[in-house]
């Protein structure tokens, strides 16, 4: 299967560790999305990526919260000093622009709990 | 900012009923408009699209047709089945993907 794949698919960590997801889109896709996503509630847009270049960075996306995309193909997500409000599931998905349109695929998620 | 708003769930309907979800979706643009579905323990994954006024997007006998005078993306499916309980999501897009917004997702169980 050539989806979108993160890693961990679960993470528990105590308040102030910090933690780190990653994302793995599908091969041929430019475009890489963070999003946050809580219970009962529509994912989030956190950041995204055009190749390496980090294009856009919502004001959700605190200074505790970093993404890189070093080589334009995996990304990674850190949160340093993890407070119990950021639980919640973080989703990747990755996309290929078209004219007219952006479908972006989803991976599974990473959910975090904070103790 | 553009903004995505779903109907109320959960969604509670027998094998065979009729199932509408409205969505609404306020935009400066002309945006695409999506629907997403997540099903138990899975991740997202995209139900239909429609990229311009009146286009139809239409898939496993779900469709929903892009209003633009009423702005809306209603979801609509003439006989749902027990495997179509599922959280669905609308979602809006403008500029080719850079500004994707979801809605809060609406609840949806089928009982047989």
């Amino acid at each position: 299967d050539t989806g979108v794949s993160q890693d961990p698919r679960h993470k528990i960590t105590k308040r102030g560790q910090n933690v780190t997801f990653r994302c793995d889109p599908i091969s041929e896709h430019n475009r890489l999305y963070w999003y946050r996503q809580t219970l009962g509630q529509g994912p989030e847009f956190l950041t995204y990526f055009q190749n390496e270049a980090q294009l856009e960075k919502s004001r959700l996306l605190s200074d505790r919260f970093s993404a890189e995309r070093p080589k334009g193909s995996f990304s990674t997500l850190e949160i340093q000093r993890t407070e119990q409000g950021d639980s919640a599931m973080y989703l990747c998905a990755s996309s290929f622009p078209t004219s007219g349109s952006d479908e972006q695929y989803f991976g599974p998620g990473t959910r975090l709990t904070v103790t | 900012g553009n903004s995505v708003t779903q109907m109320e769930g959960p969604v509670t309907l027998s094998e065979e009923a009729f199932l509408t979800i409205n969505c609404t979706y306020t935009a400066t643009g002309y945006p695409s408009l999506f629907w997403y579905v997540q099903y138990p323990g899975e991740g997202l994954q995209l139900l239909l699209k429609a990229t311009k006024a009146d286009d139809k997007g239409s898939n496993k006998g779900f469709e929903a047709t892009y209003r633009k005078e009423t702005t809306s993306f209603h979801l609509e499916k003439g006989s749902v089945q027990v495997s179509d309980s599922a959280v669905y999501f609308c979602a809006l897009s403008e500029n080719y993907g850079q500004n994707f917004v979801f809605g809060p997702g609406t609840r949806l169980s089928v009982l047989p």
